[in-house]
């Protein structure tokens, strides 16, 4: 079955850190980049970081650039996001989500979604 | 940087046909392949166009998309309105080290 499992979203200090990861099954993982976004209560999608197919490079929005960080485990199959010195503007719903074309250099769209794991940063 | 503007929201009766607009703010519209999403409420969000025009399979052919280079946009298109197609709809492109969504559309069905 393809899908895309979050976990490790939960309630946390502002200046605090947290550690979210997504488990990646029924497609060959390390052929795909992959994507965390966000969602803020009642808002729009947010881009936040993708990672290459073989972790070669990184990018990352603005708004968490220099406080998070996206790393992926091909023997595990998994994509993770280490989030620090969190604020409450970071408060969302985080996607994992899967680059659509195989071994793509940047970013491109997103193809297949996980069911979101919640982060509340409280202040 | 980019910013692709959507309208807030539109609407529509059952059977007829709608259509959302995504305008980029920089930079040509054709540069980089537009994406449209369809997130229900409470549901993850799902693609139903890529690469302009494009649809996965599995997404009815009541779902169509445009790009035009005079307006610098793009455009979902949405024939024969169900009410399940009532939903917050998002474009998105990208450039070489970011993805850009819109700000999202809200479909309601009358």
């Amino acid at each position: 079955q393809v899908q895309l499992v979050e976990s490790g979203g939960g309630v946390v200090q502002a200046g605090g850190s947290l550690r979210l990861s997504c488990a990646a099954s029924g497609f060959t993982f390390s052929r795909h980049g992959m994507h965390w976004v966000r969602q803020a209560p009642g808002k729009g999608l947010e881009w936040v970081a993708f990672i290459r197919y073989d972790g070669g490079n990184e990018y990352y929005a603005d708004s968490v650039k220099g406080r998070f960080t996206i790393s992926r485990d091909t023997s595990k199959n998994a994509l993770y996001l280490q989030m620090n010195s969190l604020r409450p503007e970071d408060t969302a719903v985080y996607y994992c989500s899967k680059d659509g074309p195989v071994r793509a250099a940047g970013p491109y769209n997103f193809d297949l979604w996980g069911q979101g794991t919640l982060v509340t940063v409280s202040s | 940087n980019f910013i692709l503007t959507q309208p807030h929201s539109v609407s529509g009766s059952p059977g007829k046909t709608i259509t959302i607009s995504c305008t980029r703010s920089s930079g040509s519209i054709a540069s980089h392949f537009v994406q449209w999403y369809q997130q229900r409420p409470g549901s993850s969000p799902t693609m139903v166009i890529y690469e302009d025009s494009q649809r996965p399979s599995g997404v009815p052919d009541r779902f169509s998309g445009s790009i035009d280079g005079a307006s610098n946009s793009a455009s979902l298109i949405i024939s024969g309105l169900k009410t399940e197609d009532e939903a917050d709809y998002y474009c998105q492109s990208y450039d070489r080290t970011i993805a850009v969504f819109g700000g999202g559309t809200t479909v309601t069905v009358l």
